[in-house]
């Protein structure tokens, strides 16, 4: 079967660093996706990962080991904006382009 | 660019009754697009994916009579939501993916079905 592991909830102070983690175990991997939901709204892309490493894109990076079957997404400089869920999703198929959606963590920023 | 919307944002309807919602690509073709449904506080749930010129293939467990889709154009995926139970209500979300992309998904910003 297909199963994609987040933690429920974080929090976390303004300012701060957090890490997100995120399992995976799926039929295949073509790619690792994070998302930002604020509630009633919907997904944001943040990050894409295929190949094994970190990918830095400003405030958010995201890493894969695809040997461990592992992503994480790092939020530096929180700001209470950052307040949301985090959604991360694999793609197991390649031509399909079909997300297998993680539980998503809750993410709230304290001042 | 990349934008996807649907119509309606909202919609509350009577018990048995049939909705119609519309997700279009703005600024893109897609052949593909996706339906999914999100109960509160929980994660997405992909309930079929959509392909312009052919059936939709639907997720295990989703009733496909129920839950009709219809892509008749490279920019327009509808979903209608037959004779409607208050179990239906949901957020659905529909999402698209650029032809040229590497398959990033782009979402609509989501409709709330209620039904009384």
């Amino acid at each position: 079967g297909q199963n994609i592991d987040q933690p429920t909830e974080m929090t976390a102070t303004e300012g701060a660093i957090v890490q997100i983690n995120c399992t995976y175990q799926t039929s295949g991997f073509n790619g690792l996706f994070w998302y930002q939901q604020h509630a009633g709204e919907a997904p944001t892309f943040l990050s894409y990962n295929v190949l094994d490493g970190l990918e830095e894109k400003g405030r958010f990076s995201s890493f894969l080991s695809r040997s461990k079957g592992y992503s994480y997404l790092l939020l530096k400089e929180l700001q209470m904006k950052d307040s949301a869920s985090y959604l991360c999703a694999v793609s197991p198929t390649s031509g399909t382009y079909k997300y297998i959606f993680g539980t998503g963590t809750r993410l709230k920023v304290l001042a | 660019g990349a934008v996807v919307s649907q119509h309606p944002s909202w919609v509350i309807c009577k018990s048995g009754t049939s909705v119609k919602i519309e997700c279009r690509s703005l600024d893109f073709q897609a052949t593909t697009m996706f339906w999914y449904r999100q109960f509160p506080k929980q994660s997405l749930m992909l309930m079929a994916t959509s392909n312009e010129g052919s059936k939709a293939t639907y997720e295990q467990g989703v009733e496909k009579d129920k839950f009709l889709i219809n892509h008749a154009s490279l920019t327009l995926s509808t979903l209608t939501v037959t004779s409607a139970h208050p179990e239906d209500s949901s957020f659905y979300i529909c999402s698209a993916r650029d032809i040229g992309t590497s398959g990033e998904q782009f979402f609509g910003p989501g409709t709330r079905l209620t039904v009384l």
